[in-house]
């Protein structure tokens, strides 16, 4: 099977860095993505790993060490926008682009 | 349209009814697939559809049926609702060619059954 660990709930302050962890257990790897949900609304796709290393787009990164099983997502200069519900992701074996998704980590940005 | 739509927006329904919830996206993707989320769980997959004509199985199917006529639509049924079945349900898409794995998420509907 597949799973994902990651904290529960993060706090941090406005303009600050934050960085959430992930680690995975998973038969056949095939990428780790991040998602960003407001409020319970709609996710939405941050990142895509497929191999190790840092990715890059703005404010967000997102790192990949598959020796490890381990990725995080790194937030810098928080925004009290940026407080939301943040999961990672596995792709699935067996075909096509089915995601396995961690609990969430819920990110509180205080002033 | 633009995106993925689903509706209702919400519903309550009383056990035993049978309710289907709809999804229509307009960008032409190959693969949708249905999520449940529940507190505490993150997003769970119930059902998916690589391409129109065919569906799968996912981690928690029982109770829950699909079917995927043309590319556009995804509507989920369930037979006979019972209380577990209170939750809020996610359709979403992708295009099963691109390499960088984006699913994009309808607003969801939030089922309650009593």
């Amino acid at each position: 099977g597949q799973s994902l660990e990651q904290p529960s709930e993060v706090t941090a302050v406005e303009g600050a860095i934050v960085q959430i962890n992930c680690t995975y257990q998973t038969s056949g790897f095939y990428g780790l993505s991040w998602y960003q949900q407001h409020d319970g609304g709609a996710p939405t796709f941050l990142s895509y790993n497929a191999l190790d290393g840092l990715e890059e787009t703005g404010r967000f990164s997102s790192f990949l060490s598959r020796s490890d099983s381990y990725g995080y997502l790194l937030l810098q200069e928080l925004q009290m926008k940026d407080s939301a519900s943040y999961f990672c992701a596995v792709r699935k074996p067996g075909g096509g682009n089915k995601l396995t998704f961690g609990t969430g980590t819920q990110l509180k940005v205080e002033l | 349209i633009a995106g993925i739509t689903q509706a209702p927006t919400s519903q309550i329904l009383a056990a035993g009814r049978r309710m289907t919830l709809r999804c229509t996206q307009d960008m032409r993707h190959n693969a949708m697939y249905w999520y449940r989320q529940d507190l505490g769980l993150g997003l769970r997959l119930i059902h998916y559809s690589n391409t129109a004509g065919t569906t799968g199985k996912g981690e928690v199917p029982d109770g829950y049926s699909v079917s995927r006529a043309n590319t556009d639509d995804f509507p989920l049924t369930l037979a006979s609702a019972v209380p577990s079945q209170t939750s809020v349900y996610f359709c979403a898409s992708s295009d099963e060619g691109a390499s960088y794995n984006e699913q994009f998420f309808g607003p969801g509907t939030r089922l309650t059954v009593l």
